[in-house]
């Protein structure tokens, strides 16, 4: 079956614009979260959704949200872009709680 | 912050010995996770040991969990060139979510 699927790959920005991201998870996975990784901060989780509510949310500034449609495909937005965003954004979905994740590939968002 | 912490950092050893990671945690949890990382790519999940059980085995990985020393280890045995990557543990705290934290990751090299 196909894995978690994240587009683009890589991105670049400048600062002050706003970037989308988007998440196809594995079929029949309801929960997608995403995490930020960087080389200072390591993995840190930034929301996590569920049948198109978010129901957790990591400790990121409200330039940070999400979305997931009925299909739960996710999306992640990111506005008024800060040279520190710049890290691999990873997302993640998982059967049910207390179930292993099935991570994508991530995207490579630099800021400049 | 992070919950678990993996230990060593780093670890570099040749094909065919094996490789042992550590990881500790600070609250009691639901379940702990072992992924890999292959250079900057998605993460793989490896195993999840629910915090009931002491030890489980996947091929050529042994984890082991010791809730009372709030601690895991990851064995590999017989170590290849391609099990070179990063290797992180994961932990849901018990009472909370099952969102796992992911400590910063121990970095295997294996010299052919």
């Amino acid at each position: 079956k196909a894995g978690v699927t994240q587009t683009p790959r890589y991105l670049i920005k400048t600062r002050g614009q706003q970037v989308t991201l988007s998440c196809s998870p594995i079929s029949g996975h309801r929960s997608v979260s995403w995490y930020q990784q960087t080389p200072g901060q390591g993995l840190q989780f930034l929301f996590e959704y569920f049948s198109e509510t978010q129901r957790n949310k990591g400790n990121f500034p409200g330039r940070f949200s999400g979305r997931q449609f009925s299909n739960s495909r996710s999306e992640m937005n990111v506005s008024t872009l800060e040279l520190g965003d710049s890290a691999l954004y990873l997302c993640a979905s998982s059967l049910s709680d207390g179930y292993g994740y099935t991570f994508g590939s991530g995207t490579r968002l630099t800021v400049v | 912050s992070q919950q678990g912490e993996e230990d060593p950092q780093a670890l570099s050893i040749q094909e065919g010995e094996n490789a042992t990671m550590n990881c500790s945690y600070k609250t009691s949890i639901n379940n702990l996770q072992w992924y890999r990382q292959n250079s900057g790519r998605g993460l793989v999940h490896l195993i999840l040991i629910r915090s009931n059980e002491r030890e489980k085995h996947s091929g050529r990985l042994r984890v082991t969990l010791d809730t009372s020393k709030k601690s895991s280890s990851l064995l590999i045995t017989a170590s290849r060139a391609a099990d070179t990557a990063s290797y992180f543990c994961a932990t849901d705290a018990r009472g909370g979510s099952y969102i796992p934290t992911f400590g910063r990751g121990t970095s295997l090299i294996v010299h052919p």
